[in-house]
């Protein structure tokens, strides 16, 4: 079983509607959790980090975490045509950022 | 801006060359990462280095090899390289404030071919 695993997707979503990405992570032991962005033929950026149970909220974008059931969610509201890219999920475990290998997010205007 | 910056952005090499990838950053930070990424497979860390005289190795280290010449450039070698390392490489930076190990920042990425 992969440490962090995603739905590869591709996920489609009207514009305008709430898109909703998930993650599941096999080690108890991680922390912190991160949410990054890919646009195609570029390199990931940091959007969104959670490390407590619930949400965290930051303008569009809410990531959720249940340490108990070993997920963590990313919700993104409005959704707009800019929002088309893959997320990755990244979980961190002994000083190390474990990947999983993204979720394609469409757009649909 | 601060940045981090890798030459060359691509390469097209034979099986059995050695190849140097570099990563330069002007950010200050003392962590530094090397990852490759492959379809499907996501990013999977090769090597890391918390500071100039702390190199680890990553999850796929067999067959590279790093250097840490300054804080600001860390530098990866395929010593003798095989179509199976072909893939996207990206050089990663983290501050030990901040943001931690959570928050890297990466560099453009190198395509790398090996026919």
């Amino acid at each position: 079983q992969k440490e962090v695993e995603q739905n590869s997707g591709p996920l489609s979503v009207p514009e305008g509607a709430i898109a909703s990405l998930n993650c599941t992570y096999s080690d108890r032991v991680s922390q912190s959790f991160f949410w990054y962005r890919q646009y195609s033929g570029k390199s990931p950026e940091l959007i969104m980090s959670i490390y407590s149970n619930g949400d965290k909220e930051d303008g569009r974008f809410t990531a959720q975490l249940n340490k108990a059931s070993q997920y963590v969610s990313l919700l993104i509201r409005d959704s707009q045509p800019s929002d088309s890219a893959t997320y990755l999920c990244a979980v961190n475990l002994n000083y190390q950022l474990i990947w999983g290998a993204g979720t394609k997010l469409i757009i649909k205007p | 801006d601060a940045d981090v910056t890798q030459t060359p952005r691509n390469r097209i090499t034979k099986t059995g060359k050695r190849i140097m990838l570099e990563c330069s950053q002007t950010k200050g930070h003392d962590r530094m990462y090397w990852y490759r990424q492959d379809p499907g497979l996501g990013l999977r860390l090769i090597y890391y280095s918390f500071d100039v005289k702390d190199i680890n190795k990553g999850e796929i280290s067999d067959g590279y090899s790093v250097s840490r010449q300054a804080q600001a450039k860390f530098s990866l070698s395929l010593e003798s390289a095989i179509p199976n390392q072909t893939a996207l490489y990206f050089c990663a930076t983290s501050d030990l404030k901040g943001g931690g190990i959570g928050e890297q920042f990466f560099g453009p990425g190198t395509r790398l071919t090996v026919l």
